[in-house]
C-alpha cells in the first residue's frame, strides 16, 4: 500500500506571494492533519480535517487555510507569504477521526521564502 | 494548554548501549503516546506507541513505558545500532479528538 505522498516537495517562492501544498492520504484513510516543522518552533500543528470539515485548528495566522476533498485528499494554501513561513510543511492521515488511530507522515513539502 | 517536554535534547551513545529519552506531559485526559523517527529529508515515521490502559509495550529492540500518575512516557531503546542514529520525537496528548503535540525532539547519535 503507498504511502502518504505530497507535492511538490520542494518548493521556493517570494514575500508577498501564495502558495498552495497537496497531500494525497494513504488508500481508505479519511483523517488528515498538517504540521509545520522549524528548527526553531519543531514540529507545530496546522489543522486536521475529516469528511472534507475542519476538525482542529492549531494557533496559527489565518494566512493559513485548508480544506479537504471527498476523496480525502487535502490542500493547504498560504497567502502573503513571509519568511517566516519557510518550513517543512508535513501531512500526515490516519484511517479515521479520533485518538484511536495512528497517524503516518508524508515526506514533506519543503517551502523557501525569499 | 497542552504541554510535552522532552529530555535530553542530544544523546550520543556507543553502538550495542541502550538510550532512553524520557517525555512528560500535562494533560491528565491524555490516552496517546506515540513515538516517532526521523531521519534527515524524511518525514517522521511512527515506530511505537502506547495507550493508556497499558504501563509497558515492547517491539523488538523498542519498548515504551508510561506512567500515568508521574504523567511522563520513556521510550528505551537497547543494543543501538547506527542505523538507530536519528531525531526522535514523543507526542501527545491525544484525547478522543484532540491534536497530537510534539516534544521539542533528541537528536541520537550512535558511534560505531
Amino acid at each position: 500500500k503507498a504511502g502518504v505522498t505530497q507535492t511538490p516537495r520542494y518548493l521556493i517562492k517570494t514575500r508577498g506571494q501564495q502558495v498552495t501544498l497537496s497531500c494525497s492520504p494513504i488508500s481508505g484513510h479519511r483523517s488528515v492533519s498538517w504540521y509545520q516543522q522549524t528548527p526553531g518552533q519543531g514540529l507545530q500543528f496546522l489543522f486536521e480535517y475529516f469528511s472534507e470539515t475542519q476538525r482542529n485548528k492549531g494557533n496559527f495566522p489565518g494566512r493559513f487555510s485548508g480544506r479537504q476533498f471527498s476523496n480525502s485528499r487535502s490542500e493547504m494554501n498560504v497567502s502573503t507569504l513571509e519568511l517566516g513561513d519557510s518550513a517543512l510543511y508535513l501531512c500526515a492521515s490516519s484511517l479515521e477521526w479520533g485518538s484511536s488511530y495512528e497517524q503516518y507522515f508524508g515526506p514533506g513539502t519543503r517551502l523557501t521564502v525569499t | 494548554g497542552e504541554n510535552v517536554e522532552q529530555h535530553p535534547s542530544t544523546l550520543s551513545v556507543q553502538e550495542g548501549d541502550s538510550a532512553v529519552i524520557k517525555c512528560t506531559y500535562s494533560d491528565s485526559a491524555s490516552n496517546y503516546f506515540p513515538w516517532y523517527k526521523q531521519e534527515l529529508g524524511k518525514g517522521p515515521q511512527l515506530i511505537i506507541d502506547i495507550r493508556s490502559n497499558v504501563g509497558e509495550k515492547k517491539d523488538q529492540r523498542i519498548a515504551v513505558t508510561l506512567n500515568k500518575t508521574a504523567k511522563h512516557f520513556s521510550l528505551h531503546i537497547t543494543e543501538t545500532q547506527p542505523e538507530d542514529s536519528a531525531v526522535y520525537f514523543c507526542a501527545g496528548p491525544r484525547t478522543s479528538y484532540g491534536k497530537l503535540t510534539f516534544g521539542q525532539g533528541t537528536i541520537l547519535t550512535v558511534h560505531p
